[in-house]
Protein backbone atom coordinates (compact mmCIF):
# COMPACT_ATOMS: atom_id res chain seq x y z
CA UNK A 1 0.00 0.00 0.00
CA UNK A 2 1.65 3.21 -0.35
CA UNK A 3 1.46 5.24 2.89
CA UNK A 4 0.58 9.27 2.58
CA UNK A 5 2.57 11.05 5.25
CA UNK A 6 1.47 15.01 5.90
CA UNK A 7 3.31 17.59 8.07
CA UNK A 8 2.89 19.21 10.07
CA UNK A 9 -0.55 17.37 12.14
CA UNK A 10 -1.37 20.72 13.04
CA UNK A 11 -0.85 24.11 12.19
CA UNK A 12 -1.61 28.17 13.53
CA UNK A 13 -1.97 30.84 10.87
CA UNK A 14 -2.82 34.35 11.49
CA UNK A 15 -5.47 35.45 9.50
CA UNK A 16 -4.46 36.90 5.82
CA UNK A 17 -1.34 34.89 6.36
CA UNK A 18 0.08 31.83 3.96
CA UNK A 19 -0.68 28.25 5.14
CA UNK A 20 1.11 25.30 3.70
CA UNK A 21 0.34 21.66 3.84
CA UNK A 22 3.02 19.38 3.01
CA UNK A 23 2.17 15.44 1.56
CA UNK A 24 4.41 12.64 0.92
CA UNK A 25 4.12 9.00 -0.82
CA UNK A 26 6.11 6.56 0.14
CA UNK A 27 6.54 5.75 -3.52
CA UNK A 28 5.87 7.98 -6.99
CA UNK A 29 1.70 8.90 -7.93
CA UNK A 30 3.06 9.67 -11.42
CA UNK A 31 1.61 7.65 -14.27
CA UNK A 32 4.13 8.41 -17.17
CA UNK A 33 2.07 7.66 -19.98
CA UNK A 34 -0.45 10.60 -19.13
CA UNK A 35 2.16 12.65 -17.24
CA UNK A 36 -0.89 13.44 -14.16
CA UNK A 37 0.07 12.98 -10.52
CA UNK A 38 -2.93 11.16 -9.05
CA UNK A 39 -3.07 13.07 -5.66
CA UNK A 40 -5.83 14.76 -4.84
CA UNK A 41 -6.52 17.25 -1.78
CA UNK A 42 -9.54 17.65 0.65
CA UNK A 43 -11.04 19.66 3.07
CA UNK A 44 -13.28 19.06 6.14
CA UNK A 45 -14.72 20.75 8.47
CA UNK A 46 -16.49 19.61 11.34
CA UNK A 47 -19.85 17.49 11.15
CA UNK A 48 -19.48 17.76 7.15
CA UNK A 49 -18.06 15.05 4.89
CA UNK A 50 -14.72 16.07 2.59
CA UNK A 51 -15.28 18.74 -0.09
CA UNK A 52 -12.61 18.07 -2.71
CA UNK A 53 -10.50 21.04 -3.55
CA UNK A 54 -7.38 19.86 -5.60
CA UNK A 55 -7.01 17.00 -8.41
CA UNK A 56 -4.26 15.62 -10.67
CA UNK A 57 -1.72 17.36 -8.26
CA UNK A 58 -2.89 20.91 -9.09
CA UNK A 59 -6.43 21.33 -10.72
CA UNK A 60 -8.24 23.38 -8.66
CA UNK A 61 -12.30 21.94 -8.48
CA UNK A 62 -14.57 23.64 -9.53
CA UNK A 63 -15.94 27.00 -7.10
CA UNK A 64 -13.22 26.27 -4.97
CA UNK A 65 -11.39 29.86 -4.41
CA UNK A 66 -7.97 30.77 -5.94
CA UNK A 67 -6.43 31.09 -2.79
CA UNK A 68 -6.14 27.29 -2.87
CA UNK A 69 -3.18 26.20 -4.59
CA UNK A 70 -1.43 22.70 -5.46
CA UNK A 71 1.90 21.75 -6.70
CA UNK A 72 4.54 19.07 -6.57
CA UNK A 73 5.38 15.86 -8.74
CA UNK A 74 6.53 12.19 -7.86
CA UNK A 75 6.32 11.71 -4.00
CA UNK A 76 6.48 15.26 -2.66
CA UNK A 77 2.80 17.63 -2.77
CA UNK A 78 2.05 20.84 -1.47
CA UNK A 79 -1.02 22.23 -0.42
CA UNK A 80 -0.74 26.02 0.12
CA UNK A 81 -3.70 28.61 0.83
CA UNK A 82 -2.35 32.32 0.10
CA UNK A 83 -4.50 34.22 2.68
CA UNK A 84 -5.92 32.34 4.97
CA UNK A 85 -9.74 32.99 5.86
CA UNK A 86 -11.53 32.64 8.78
CA UNK A 87 -13.74 29.83 6.65
CA UNK A 88 -10.26 27.52 5.98
CA UNK A 89 -10.93 26.58 9.17
CA UNK A 90 -10.83 22.66 8.98
CA UNK A 91 -8.48 19.62 8.79
CA UNK A 92 -6.50 19.20 5.12
CA UNK A 93 -6.60 15.53 3.78
CA UNK A 94 -4.26 14.47 0.89
CA UNK A 95 -5.37 11.27 -1.18
CA UNK A 96 -3.33 9.21 -3.58
CA UNK A 97 -5.57 7.27 -6.69
CA UNK A 98 -2.84 6.02 -8.00
CA UNK A 99 -3.15 2.44 -7.14
CA UNK A 100 -5.75 0.22 -5.13
CA UNK A 101 -5.61 0.63 -2.21
CA UNK A 102 -6.76 4.44 -2.16
CA UNK A 103 -4.95 6.12 0.54
CA UNK A 104 -5.23 9.25 2.51
CA UNK A 105 -2.77 11.16 4.68
CA UNK A 106 -3.81 11.09 8.10
CA UNK A 107 -5.06 14.66 7.89
CA UNK A 108 -3.41 17.80 9.04
CA UNK A 109 -5.58 20.52 11.09
CA UNK A 110 -5.55 23.88 10.78
CA UNK A 111 -6.20 26.96 13.08
CA UNK A 112 -6.64 30.52 13.25
CA UNK A 113 -3.26 31.84 15.43
CA UNK B 1 -27.42 19.24 -9.16
CA UNK B 2 -25.67 15.73 -7.67
CA UNK B 3 -27.15 13.81 -4.00
CA UNK B 4 -26.02 11.55 -2.73
CA UNK B 5 -28.31 11.00 0.71
CA UNK B 6 -27.35 8.23 2.62
CA UNK B 7 -29.27 5.99 5.64
CA UNK B 8 -29.83 7.08 9.08
CA UNK B 9 -27.72 6.20 11.68
CA UNK B 10 -27.62 2.45 13.28
CA UNK B 11 -26.63 0.71 16.33
CA UNK B 12 -25.49 -3.03 16.43
CA UNK B 13 -24.34 -5.52 18.46
CA UNK B 14 -20.90 -7.05 17.95
CA UNK B 15 -20.66 -9.73 15.63
CA UNK B 16 -23.80 -8.76 13.74
CA UNK B 17 -24.05 -6.99 10.28
CA UNK B 18 -25.18 -3.49 9.22
CA UNK B 19 -26.13 -2.45 5.82
CA UNK B 20 -25.55 0.99 4.59
CA UNK B 21 -27.72 2.35 1.83
CA UNK B 22 -27.07 5.56 -0.38
CA UNK B 23 -29.55 6.93 -3.11
CA UNK B 24 -27.84 9.11 -6.15
CA UNK B 25 -30.12 11.60 -7.80
CA UNK B 26 -28.60 14.33 -10.41
CA UNK B 27 -27.16 12.50 -12.39
CA UNK B 28 -26.88 9.14 -14.41
CA UNK B 29 -26.76 6.59 -11.48
CA UNK B 30 -24.35 3.98 -14.04
CA UNK B 31 -22.10 6.37 -15.43
CA UNK B 32 -20.09 6.51 -12.30
CA UNK B 33 -18.64 4.62 -9.57
CA UNK B 34 -19.49 4.45 -6.24
CA UNK B 35 -16.28 4.38 -3.34
CA UNK B 36 -17.25 4.00 0.18
CA UNK B 37 -14.89 5.26 3.14
CA UNK B 38 -15.13 5.68 6.34
CA UNK B 39 -14.22 7.58 9.81
CA UNK B 40 -13.54 6.36 12.92
CA UNK B 41 -14.57 9.27 16.02
CA UNK B 42 -12.11 11.80 15.63
CA UNK B 43 -9.84 10.10 13.19
CA UNK B 44 -8.69 9.98 9.42
CA UNK B 45 -10.53 8.62 6.50
CA UNK B 46 -10.29 4.99 5.49
CA UNK B 47 -10.92 3.71 1.58
CA UNK B 48 -13.18 0.45 2.17
CA UNK B 49 -13.28 -0.18 -2.02
CA UNK B 50 -16.01 0.70 -5.05
CA UNK B 51 -18.48 -0.63 -6.65
CA UNK B 52 -19.26 0.10 -10.50
CA UNK B 53 -23.00 0.16 -10.72
CA UNK B 54 -23.46 -0.14 -13.90
CA UNK B 55 -21.50 -3.79 -13.83
CA UNK B 56 -21.58 -4.51 -10.76
CA UNK B 57 -18.17 -5.05 -10.42
CA UNK B 58 -16.36 -4.34 -7.13
CA UNK B 59 -12.75 -3.71 -5.47
CA UNK B 60 -12.13 -4.08 -1.68
CA UNK B 61 -9.48 -3.15 0.10
CA UNK B 62 -7.83 -6.24 1.43
CA UNK B 63 -8.64 -5.26 5.19
CA UNK B 64 -12.01 -5.65 4.44
CA UNK B 65 -12.15 -8.26 2.04
CA UNK B 66 -14.52 -11.65 3.37
CA UNK B 67 -16.28 -8.88 6.10
CA UNK B 68 -17.81 -6.36 3.12
CA UNK B 69 -20.53 -6.37 0.17
CA UNK B 70 -21.04 -3.66 -2.07
CA UNK B 71 -23.88 -3.79 -4.45
CA UNK B 72 -26.36 -1.70 -5.77
CA UNK B 73 -29.89 -1.55 -7.44
CA UNK B 74 -30.11 0.58 -10.59
CA UNK B 75 -34.14 0.31 -10.48
CA UNK B 76 -34.06 2.72 -7.75
CA UNK B 77 -30.42 4.55 -8.36
CA UNK B 78 -28.82 3.12 -4.85
CA UNK B 79 -25.81 1.42 -4.02
CA UNK B 80 -25.35 -0.20 -0.78
CA UNK B 81 -22.66 -1.32 1.73
CA UNK B 82 -22.80 -4.42 3.89
CA UNK B 83 -20.40 -5.05 6.91
CA UNK B 84 -20.38 -8.05 8.55
CA UNK B 85 -18.93 -9.16 11.89
CA UNK B 86 -18.92 -6.23 13.23
CA UNK B 87 -16.59 -5.40 15.92
CA UNK B 88 -16.36 -2.27 18.37
CA UNK B 89 -13.57 -0.45 15.75
CA UNK B 90 -16.11 -0.69 13.23
CA UNK B 91 -17.93 2.09 14.81
CA UNK B 92 -17.24 5.29 12.52
CA UNK B 93 -19.40 7.67 9.79
CA UNK B 94 -19.74 5.33 6.38
CA UNK B 95 -20.31 7.41 3.60
CA UNK B 96 -20.73 6.81 -0.14
CA UNK B 97 -19.12 8.75 -2.74
CA UNK B 98 -18.82 9.54 -6.20
CA UNK B 99 -16.34 9.47 -9.14
CA UNK B 100 -15.29 11.57 -11.58
CA UNK B 101 -13.15 9.44 -13.05
CA UNK B 102 -9.83 8.00 -11.03
CA UNK B 103 -10.85 11.11 -8.34
CA UNK B 104 -13.75 11.44 -5.98
CA UNK B 105 -15.88 14.79 -5.88
CA UNK B 106 -19.53 13.99 -4.40
CA UNK B 107 -20.28 12.48 -1.34
CA UNK B 108 -22.78 11.72 1.07
CA UNK B 109 -23.92 13.14 4.30
CA UNK B 110 -22.45 9.93 6.16
CA UNK B 111 -23.93 7.49 8.28
CA UNK B 112 -23.09 6.58 12.16
CA UNK B 113 -22.81 3.28 12.53
CA UNK B 114 -21.97 2.46 16.54
CA UNK B 115 -21.24 -1.03 17.39
CA UNK B 116 -21.86 -1.37 20.89
CA UNK B 117 -23.06 -4.28 23.41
Amino acid sequence: DIVMTQSPDSLAVSLGERATINCKSSQGVLYSSNNKNYLAWYQQKPGQPPKLLIYWASTRESGVPDRFSGSGSGTDFTLTISSLQAEDVAVYYCQQYYTIPITFGQGTRLEIK
Amino acid sequence: QVQLVQSAAEVKKPGASVKVSCKASGYSFTNYYIHWVRQAPGQGLEWMGWINPDSGGTNYAQKFQGRVTMTRDMSISTAYMELSRLRSDDTAVYYCARARGDYVVFWGQGALVTVSS
